[in-house]
């Protein structure tokens, strides 16, 4: 398996509060992504780095930030918890840059839940 | 933009029954896609990727761009096959799910 730890792996915050998720990869790949998982809609992009300070916005960015300080940090910011952040994030990463495309490799997954 | 359905959000079939799973995607580029696999509260593992055109666990899957297709066969389900199926594709570097579809493999 992917050397990749999430971390928490449980957390249940409260509205309003922030939260940061950590993602540590020791694969030293180039990118790295948060997901989301909801049911009904699969895993959708949140954010994803390509290199250090490099990061993008995914389809569902809106409510999080992330920064990438390190190659084999990335972390998930809520600045205001809300109830529909509710989720399981998973963090992914890939060597990607190669002529063969890398697929992601998944973590473990944190599931937040925000009461 | 490229998108990834899934039309059965659950299927459930007998031991050593066969087994499809339906992705359809729509994507303007050569497309590459994916099966992931989550087992109970797992991780996601992947399955196959169809340049690879392997089979892993008795399961294949062949890319038809005609149909725009990219369904997932296993001739005889296993019980350890139960779980969350995810058909995806990969544009610039990202990978993009569908809905996933819930396998239940009866005894």
């Amino acid at each position: 398996d992917a050397g990749i730890t999430q971390s928490p792996r449980h957390k249940v915050t409260e509205t309003g509060t922030p939260v940061t998720l950590r993602c540590h990869q020791t694969e030293n790949h180039r990118y790295m992504y948060w997901y989301r998982q909801d049911p009904g809609h699969g895993l959708r992009l949140i954010h994803y780095s390509y290199g250090v300070k490099d990061t993008d916005k995914g389809e569902v960015s809106d409510g999080y930030s992330v920064s990438r300080s390190k190659t084999e940090d990335f972390l998930l910011t809520l600045e205001s918890a809300t109830s529909s952040q509710t989720s399981v994030y998973f963090c992914a990463i890939s060597e990607a840059g190669t002529a063969r495309r890398s697929p992601l490799h998944f973590g473990n997954g944190t599931r937040l839940t925000v009461t | 933009a490229q998108r990834v359905t899934q039309p059965e959000k659950l299927l459930s079939v007998f031991k050593g029954a066969p087994v499809e799973l339906k992705c359809n995607y729509s994507y303007s580029g050569s497309p590459e896609l994916f099966w992931y696999v989550q087992y109970s509260r797992q991780r996601l593992q992947l399955l196959l990727r169809h340049i690879s055109r392997e089979s892993i666990k008795g399961f294949t899957a062949d890319l038809n761009k005609g149909e725009t297709s990219f369904h997932l066969k296993k001739p005889f389900a296993q019980e350890e096959d139960s779980a969350m199926y995810y058909c995806a594709l990969m544009s610039d570097y990202k990978l993009s799910f569908g809905a996933g579809t819930t396998v239940t493999v009866r005894a």
